[in-house]
């Protein structure tokens, strides 16, 4: 069964450094979502990229937080610089069509120290 | 935008039935998901409701009233691994899936 891939499955940063996490969304898939999960909270929408462009990046904190997804396949986020309060888990998910099953990779866990 | 409100903790009994509620304000209503997250792990799909009624699947249901923005899953014959969270999300739109905070349900011996 196809699958969302995400790396690093684990990430301990200091404040101030950067940090960055990738995905490889399920082949065929055009439609590419990063979510933040603090715990005990549900998901919120971070940025949707629609092939290599932006649909919706306005939860995303943009005086620290990047993303691209250059090709339209993989994409990367990028934290620069971390602050305590990013630690969460950040989820890539992808699906073929926006009313359709979105499928989530397993997850990046950043604790910022 | 949707307001998405479910429990936030419940607790249930191995092998007994438990409901999990979900109401949502929206307009441009498309499906209504339920998904799945054990603690430390990703969500899973678990279903997608579009019209009213309710969709069965194993020991998972689940129910949509649109015109009450209500829904509900339905765990029948609880087992210890359906300890988890349990994510309400609405499609509207044009716009991401939208999630609730999730129920955290425990189920005890």
């Amino acid at each position: 069964e196809a699958e969302v891939a995400q790396s690093p499955r684990y990430k301990i940063t200091e404040k101030s450094q950067a940090v960055a996490f990738w995905c490889d969304p399920i082949s065929g898939h055009a439609t590419l979502y990063w979510y933040r999960q603090i715990l005990g909270q549900g998901p919120e929408l971070l940025v949707q990229f629609q092939d290599e462009s932006v649909v919706d990046d306005s939860q995303l904190p943009k005086d620290r937080f990047s993303a691209e997804r250059l090709k339209g396949v993989d994409s990367t986020l990028k934290i620069q610089p971390a602050e305590l309060g990013d630690s969460a888990m950040y989820l890539c998910a992808s699906t073929s069509g926006l009313a359709d099953t979105i499928y989530f990779g397993e997850g990046s866990w950043l604790t910022v120290v | 935008g949707q307001n998405i409100d479910q429990p936030t903790e419940m607790t249930a009994t191995e092998g007994a039935i438990v409901q999990i509620n979900c109401t949502y304000q929206t307009s441009g209503f498309n499906g209504l998901f339920w998904y799945q997250q054990h603690a430390g792990e990703a969500p899973t799909f678990l279903s997608y409701n579009v019209l009213d009624g309710l969709e069965e699947k194993g020991r998972f249901s689940s129910f949509l009233s649109r015109s009450k923005g209500y829904s509900y899953l339905l765990l029948k014959e609880l087992q210890m691994k359906d300890s988890a969270s349990y994510l309400c999300a609405v499609s509207e739109g044009n716009t991401p899936l939208v999630f609730g905070k999730g129920t955290r349900l425990s189920v005890i011996a």
